[in-house]
């Protein structure tokens, strides 16, 4: 009973590569979110997606970062031309339909850009 | 703007004590309120939730109340054990989406 699974766990990118970030949801959640957290800090909302729709994704800066939630597939967060600032962790976390659900979290992407 | 916030960054509990983490919110419109524990390295891991129309939710060795007339959260941790220690978040859901405080740093020593 797989839960939240994201991979890669460690991501080094140079200034101005592109970095992929992908997440498979539980068995049988639909929903899916994507968060930020830097050191010390806790996590900031970035997207909302269900599949092949993003619901809600007024926490994602509108340049250079992008969400997909494909048909088949895991869910894809994309950061192009990375920059320093850009360096945290990023996790992921599904839920299933349904007003209210838990959302249960992966054990997140460290980015870091060199 | 809305933000759920802590009052207290660390919190030190000898072991086989209670522990007690605290949690304002801000935003009165939302009705799903979750804490979550997040160990070094992992990602945030459920620990109880409850709705608005609660008080009070108990859990194993876990209790969680609310209180909407101070927007008030706490957890509270019964015989805190080592495995314990983390970093503790509220999180608040105005719909679809969680509000994150800034987490609690439990430190539990013998």
């Amino acid at each position: 009973n797989a839960g939240v699974m994201q991979n890669p766990r460690h991501l080094v990118r140079r200034r101005g590569q592109e970095a992929r970030l992908r997440c498979s949801p539980m068995k049988g959640h639909s929903h899916v979110y994507w968060y930020r957290q830097l050191p010390e800090e806790g996590l900031k909302f970035m997207v909302y997606l269900q599949k092949e729709n993003i619901i809600d994704e007024s926490g994602m800066p509108k340049e250079r970062f992008s969400a997909e939630f494909p048909k088949e597939g895991p869910s894809i967060l994309r950061i192009q031309q990375v920059v320093r600032g850009d360096s945290a962790a990023y996790f992921c976390a599904s839920s299933q339909a349904g007003r209210n659900q838990p959302q249960h979290f992966g054990d997140g992407t460290r980015l870091s850009i060199l | 703007g809305e933000s759920v916030g802590l009052h207290l960054p660390t919190l030190s509990v000898q072991e086989g004590d209670n522990s007690i983490i605290n949690c304002a919110y801000s935003n009165s419109a939302s009705d799903y309120f979750i804490w979550y524990k997040q160990e070094s390295g992992k990602g945030p891991q459920f620990i109880i939730d409850i709705r608005s129309n609660m008080d009070k939710r108990q859990g194993q060795r876990v209790t969680v109340l609310l209180n909407k007339t101070v927007k008030h959260l706490s957890l509270q941790i019964a015989a805190t054990q080592p495995g314990d220690s983390a970093v503790y978040f509220c999180a608040e859901t105005p719909p679809d989406k969680l509000i994150f405080g800034t987490g609690t740093r439990l430190q539990v020593f013998p």
